[in-house]
């Protein structure tokens, strides 16, 4: 059974705060993701990554920055939190043995103040 | 880029009639269309997917299928049931997208007792 995890479920930080979002993944996949969720706005990449050290700009990276220096772990970065970043962050992994299926860690919700 | 559009937003229907969602997607290169389930408070889940060498595929009461002329296909869930009820995403990808998936905006599924 493939296993992503998320480093925290809800998180309450403070505006101009540095803020940290790990994921990690148990079953060897090389492509990584980082997505925002908001009600009525679906789905959307903030980062991807297809190696170790390597990512992808997605559809609203601003504001935001990622890390991956293990295979198994990819961070996100909230440099300076606003409230505007209040939101579901959700992690999701894949590999060539899984073809194209996305496994979804549970989620982080993140209400900057 | 790719651009996937969902509809309906909302679908309230009475429990054992039938649901349908549609998707439509604009880069005739995509070749690959799953169709995530998420129940609330949990993470999306992959329920069926399609490829595009195929116009129909069925999985006991859920079947997608695949207009590749008209760059739409649908989600049918038959004979539905309480546990139907929650959010479903369909997506699009392409053989070089390097697994990332472009996401619909998601339609909130209502079974109705």
């Amino acid at each position: 059974d493939v296993k992503v995890t998320q480093s925290s479920r809800y998180l309450v930080k403070r505006t101009g705060e540095k803020v940290f979002l790990e994921c990690v993944q148990d079953m060897d996949h090389e492509n990584m993701f980082w997505y925002r969720q908001d009600p009525g706005l679906g789905l959307r990449l903030i980062y991807f990554s297809y190696d170790v050290k390597m990512k992808e700009k997605g559809d609203i990276p601003e504001g935001y920055s990622v890390s991956r220096e293990k295979k198994e772990r990819f961070s996100l970065i909230l440099e300076s939190a606003s409230t505007n970043q209040t939101s579901m962050y959700l992690c999701a992994s894949t590999g060539p043995g899984q073809g194209y299926e996305q496994y979804f860690g549970p989620g982080t919700r993140l209400t900057v103040t | 880029g790719e651009n996937v559009e969902q509809h309906p937003s909302t679908l309230s229907v009475q429990e054992g009639d039938s649901a349908v969602i549609k998707c439509t997607y604009s880069d005739s290169a995509s070749n690959y269309f799953p169709w995530y389930k998420q129940e609330l408070g949990k993470r999306p889940q992959l329920i069926i997917d399609i490829r595009s060498n195929v116009g129909e595929k069925k999985d006991q009461r859920i079947a997608v299928t695949l207009n590749k002329t008209a760059k739409h296909f649908s989600l049918h869930i038959t004979e539905t049931q309480p546990e139907d009820s929650a959010v479903y995403f369909c997506a699009a990808s392409s053989w070089d997208s390097n697994y990332q998936l472009i996401w619909g905006a998601g339609t909130k599924l209502i079974i109705k007792p």
